[in-house]
């Protein structure tokens, strides 16, 4: 059946560094362009970034641009998150999500890692 | 950049009864809307796709309505397991890609 599986998060201290990373399975990871949305405590879901299915092509939020990146290895069927300059704001669980390339929903998604940024 | 607002915030209802969502963007997204269910410390599910489609496996309890700027989520007749906070989204329909999420409305027992 169609898995996501977030890893790699976790507490860090803020302008620090952390990557997370999204095992997929159970479908075919080549024909469908990915995401991260996060949920910070108490709110709701916001969309951070999204890479398409081949990886060419990415884009960010503004909370995030320019701090975060988003890649992915097809071959690994495997998506990342790499997150710099830690801020406060940033601790929310992160959810990868995953949607055919040509709907602009997310049909897919893992149950979420948690990203603490604390002193 | 289009937004999402969704009505009302909570909603107190009993197993059995109808619940009636809405969902108002804030420039014509045509049918171009989802709804999600997350049910807090699960993975978030697509109900409803392209204003009015059930994705795979949503029972016909559940239903989408609505094009340009208002959206209706209907479900039926509440289930326990339908408990839960339920979002709106949509994507940019022109470069750069963004995708917005309403706030949330969040559907509790009474």
């Amino acid at each position: 059946q169609v898995q996501l599986v977030e890893s790699g998060g976790g507490l860090v201290k803020p302008a620090g560094s952390l990557r997370v990373s999204c095992a997929a399975s159970g479908f075919t990871f080549t024909d469908y362009h990915m995401a991260w949305i996060r949920q910070t405590p108490g709110k709701g879901l916001e969309w951070i970034a999204y890479i398409s299915n081949s990886g060419d092509t990415t884009e960010y939020a503004d909370s995030v641009r320019g701090r975060f990146t988003i890649s992915r290895d097809n071959a690994k069927n495997s998506l990342y998150l790499q997150m710099n300059t830690l801020r406060d704001e940033d601790t929310a669980v992160y959810f990868c999500a995953g949607g055919e390339m040509a709907t602009a929903y997310f049909d897919y998604w893992g149950q979420g890692t948690l990203v603490t940024v604390s002193s | 950049e289009i937004v999402l607002t969704q009505s009302p915030a909570t909603l107190s209802l009993s197993p059995g009864e109808r619940a009636t969502l809405s969902c108002r963007a804030s420039q014509n997204v045509r049918s171009y809307l989802a709804w999600y269910q997350h049910i807090p410390g699960q993975a978030p599910r697509l109900l409803i796709f392209d204003a009015s489609n059930r994705a795979t496996g949503i029972p016909a309890r559940f239903s989408g309505s609505g094009s340009g700027t208002d959206f209706t989520l209907t479900i039926s007749s509440l289930e326990p397991e339908d408990f839960a906070v339920y979002y709106c989204q949509q994507r940019s329909n022109r470069p750069p890609v963004r995708f917005t999420f309403g706030p949330g409305t969040k559907v509790h027992i009474k």
